[in-house]
C-alpha cells in the first residue's frame, strides 16, 4: 500500500548484529502492528502500538511509535538465524469500528550465521 | 487449539474453473478476515465478517469473488470463473473480540493456468 512504506525492502545481516526496520505512514494511524512471516506460512503477530511515543519489547525485538503516530521502527538486538523472515507492518487508519489493517510491502530479513 | 485451518493448502486450476477456498476459525473467535497476498500488491484485505455477518467487502476485487460464513466455524471464498491474475496466496485470519491479535492460517497457494 502506498499509504504505508517500509524500508529497507531487504536486509542481510551477520548473526549477532543489530538491525532496524522502518515503517512510515502518509497519515495519522490509530494502531500500528508488526507481524512476521516465514516463507510458505501465515503471519505471526509480534506487537501492537497505539499511543504516540509508545515502545514495546519482546525478547530481543523492540518496536517504537513516534509522537505524531506516523512512523514506527522495529529494532532487533543481537540478531539470530531464527529472526530471518519477512517483517510486515500494518496500520489501522480507522478511528473506530473494527481492526482494519493496511499492510506495508514487507522487509525480507536474512541472518547469516 | 489447532489454530486457523485452511484448505486446500495448494490449488492448481485452469482458467474459467470455479475455485473454493475454505477456512475454519479458531473456536470462540467472532471476527474473520480473508486476505490475498501477491508480489505486486502485497497483502490486501478482501472481506471482513463479524459474528458470521459480512461487514466490509470493499476489498473484494470483482463479482467473480464471493465469500460466505454460514456458521461460526466455517467460511468459504469462491472465485467463479477463475483467471490467471487471481493467482496468489489467500489467507484467512481470525480474531477474538477486541483483541489486538489477528491469527493467520497457513494460506492457500492458488495457481490459475
Amino acid at each position: 500500500s502506498q499509504e504505508l512504506e517500509q524500508s529497507p525492502q531487504s536486509l542481510i545481516v551477520q548473526e549477532g548484529k543489530n538491525l532496524t526496520i522502518n515503517c512510515t505512514s502518509s497519515k495519522t494511524l490509530y494502531g500500528l502492528y508488526w507481524y512476521k512471516q516465514k516463507y510458505g506460512e501465515g503471519l505471526i503477530f509480534l506487537m501492537m502500538l497505539q499511543k504516540g511515543g509508545e515502545e514495546k519489547s519482546h525478547e530481543k525485538i523492540t518496536a517504537k511509535l513516534d509522537e505524531k503516530k506516523q512512523q514506527s521502527s522495529l529494532h532487533i538486538t543481537a540478531s539470530q538465524p531464527s529472526h530471518a523472515g519477512i517483517y510486515l507492518c500494518g496500520a489501522d487508519f480507522n478511528s473506530g469500528g473494527y481492526q482494519k489493517v493496511t499492510f506495508g510491502t514487507g522487509t525480507k530479513l536474512q541472518v547469516i550465521p | 487449539d489447532a489454530g486457523v485451518i485452511q484448505s486446500p493448502r495448494h490449488e492448481v486450476t485452469e482458467m474459467g474453473q470455479e475455485v473454493t477456498l475454505r477456512c475454519k476459525p479458531i473456536s470462540g473467535h467472532n471476527s474473520l478476515f480473508w486476505y490475498r497476498q501477491t508480489m505486486m500488491r502485497g497483502l490486501e484485505l478482501l472481506i471482513y465478517f463479524n459474528n458470521n455477518v459480512p461487514i466490509d467487502d470493499s476489498g473484494m476485487p470483482e463479482d467473480r469473488f464471493s465469500a460466505k460464513m454460514p456458521n461460526a466455524s466455517f467460511s468459504t471464498l469462491k472465485i467463479q470463473p477463475s483467471e490467471p491474475r487471481d493467482s496468489a496466496v489467500y489467507f484467512c485470519a481470525t480474531q477474538q473480540g477486541w483483541s489486538e491479535t489477528q491469527y493467520f492460517g497457513p494460506g492457500t497457494r492458488l495457481l490459475v493456468l
